[in-house]
């Protein structure tokens, strides 16, 4: 079964420095992909990164990176100079296959939900 | 770029009646809808996938008979909640796929039963 695991269900990081959100996932799929989003109060999703299974570097987008460990599984989430309007929920998501049919679905983690401190 | 237009961004309705949610690509064709619903502090549950023209694919649990998702066009989906009671008040938000992420996402539905 396809599966998206965050263990830390909340984090605090100083104004400015670098935080690392962890995700690991569960798939048996060969060709997937995964996403990190960001859901601030308002209840918006918003795209960050994402990172195809096959892609050989890790995917970067301004201060968002993806430490991307596919022996591992993992796919976390490093956000650098943190920034106050960075304090919000952060979903890892992962693009998986559906079983007999030919199209795919995106399911999500529990979420980490993180507090920049001034 | 690619925007989903979703109606309405908040309702309350009484127990017993029914509610529509709207869910509209404005500039692509979505020929594949998601739906998830949001407990307060959870993650997004998907629901359905909905593709034009056909029936919706419920997710395990879900009743297909109180959330009924149509796909009638490649730019519209909806869901309606029937029957809604208290329980069913959720943060319901729908996603099509397209756009340059792969996925674009509605705003957002907060939906009160009362």
């Amino acid at each position: 079964a396809q599966k998206i695991t965050q263990t830390q269900p909340g984090m605090f990081v100083q104004e400015k420095e670098a935080v690392t959100l962890d995700c690991t996932y569960d798939t048996s799929d060969q060709s997937y992909g995964l996403f990190w989003y960001k859901q601030p109060s308002s209840g918006e999703m918003i795209f960050l990164i994402y990172q195809g299974s096959y892609d050989e570097q890790n995917a970067t987008e301004g201060r968002y990176s993806l430490n991307f460990q596919k022996a591992r599984k993992s796919a976390n989430l490093v956000i650098s100079a943190s920034q106050l309007g960075d304090s919000a929920m952060y979903f890892c998501a992962m693009r998986a296959l559906v079983l007999k049919t030919s199209y795919d679905k995106v399911i999500f983690g529990p979420g980490t939900s993180l507090s920049v401190i001034p | 770029g690619a925007v989903v237009s979703q109606h309405p961004s908040r309702v309350i309705c009484k127990s017993g009646t029914s509610v529509k949610i709207e869910c509209r690509s404005l500039d692509f064709q979505a020929t594949t809808m998601f739906w998830y619903r949001q407990f307060p502090k959870q993650s997004l549950m998907l629901m359905a996938t909905s593709n034009e023209g056909s029936k919706a694919t419920y997710e395990q649990g879900v009743e297909k008979d109180k959330f009924l998702i149509n796909h009638a066009s490649l730019t519209l989906s909806t869901l309606t909640v029937t029957s809604a009671h208290p329980e069913d008040s959720s943060f319901y938000i729908c996603s099509a796929r397209g756009g340059m992420t792969g996925y674009t996402f509605g705003s957002g539905t907060r939906l009160t039963v009362v």
